[in-house]
């Protein structure tokens, strides 16, 4: 089963920050916080990941609590083109060995204009 | 443009056809994998190839062959499918040896078993 929950669908106004949360609740030590989305007819693109210190990227901001706890994605600009259901994973630390990601349901962001 | 390139994009087939699906990366990754997405359910793990060595299978049934030879291809080969087979059939490549690098999707392969 998949260690994050997250809402199932969300709103956002096109060019407003869209903040989109996920629950990690027994995360462990070594284990980051991964975000992909998908497209309708496209394969998962990955957007950002971390540990403990918040990230910034081209594509995105990546929030995560001091307790590691919980996280959020935030989408500084959405447009159009951000609709998709975004995914919120773990995984341990791989140590150099290859090992497959757990996907859960995610969050059907949909952006209004 | 991912990097990684799945061919065919959709594939019809009739539950005695054999066929397979392909799957090529430009990233110079060392590991590659199989997921399988069905109608509203999420991505499941298939199988993962590292260095060329299948070190995962999920369970899968044996009518899903999966093939590496070489460390930027990976095929899936499928024979005697079953409608519950219909699916998005997705690939992915990573470089692991490097802590922490995320994986890179191709757009998957569209099955249909008639």
């Amino acid at each position: 089963d998949a260690k994050t929950t997250q809402p199932t669908s969300m709103d956002c106004a096109e060019g407003r920050a869209a903040n989109l949360p996920c629950n990690h609740s027994t995360i462990s030590g070594n284990e980051y916080v991964y975000w992909y989305r998908q497209i309708h007819s496209q394969g998962p693109q990955y957007i950002i990941h971390g540990l403990k210190n918040n990230e910034t990227n081209e594509m995105a901001s990546l929030i995560i609590t001091e307790d590691r706890k919980s996280s959020t994605l935030i989408l500084p600009h959405a447009t159009l083109r951000d609709t998709a259901v975004y995914y919120c994973i773990v995984r341990e630390s791989s140590g150099g060995g290859a090992d497959g990601l757990t996907f859960g349901k995610g969050t059907h962001l949909i952006i209004q204009p | 443009e991912t990097g990684v390139t799945q061919t065919p994009r959709h594939l019809v087939m009739g539950m005695t056809n054999k066929k397979s699906l392909k799957c090529e990366q430009h990233l110079g990754h060392n590991a590659m994998y199989w997921y399988k997405q069905s109608a509203k359910k999420p991505l499941e793990l298939m199988f993962v190839y590292s260095l060329e060595e299948r070190v995962e299978n999920n369970s899968v049934p044996s009518r899903f062959s999966p093939e590496c030879p070489n460390s930027s291809h990976l095929f899936l080969h499928l024979h005697t499918l079953q409608p519950e087979d219909s699916a998005l059939y997705l690939c992915a490549s990573s470089q692991e040896g490097r802590d922490n690098q995320p994986q890179h999707f191709g757009d998957g392969t569209r099955l249909s078993i008639l």
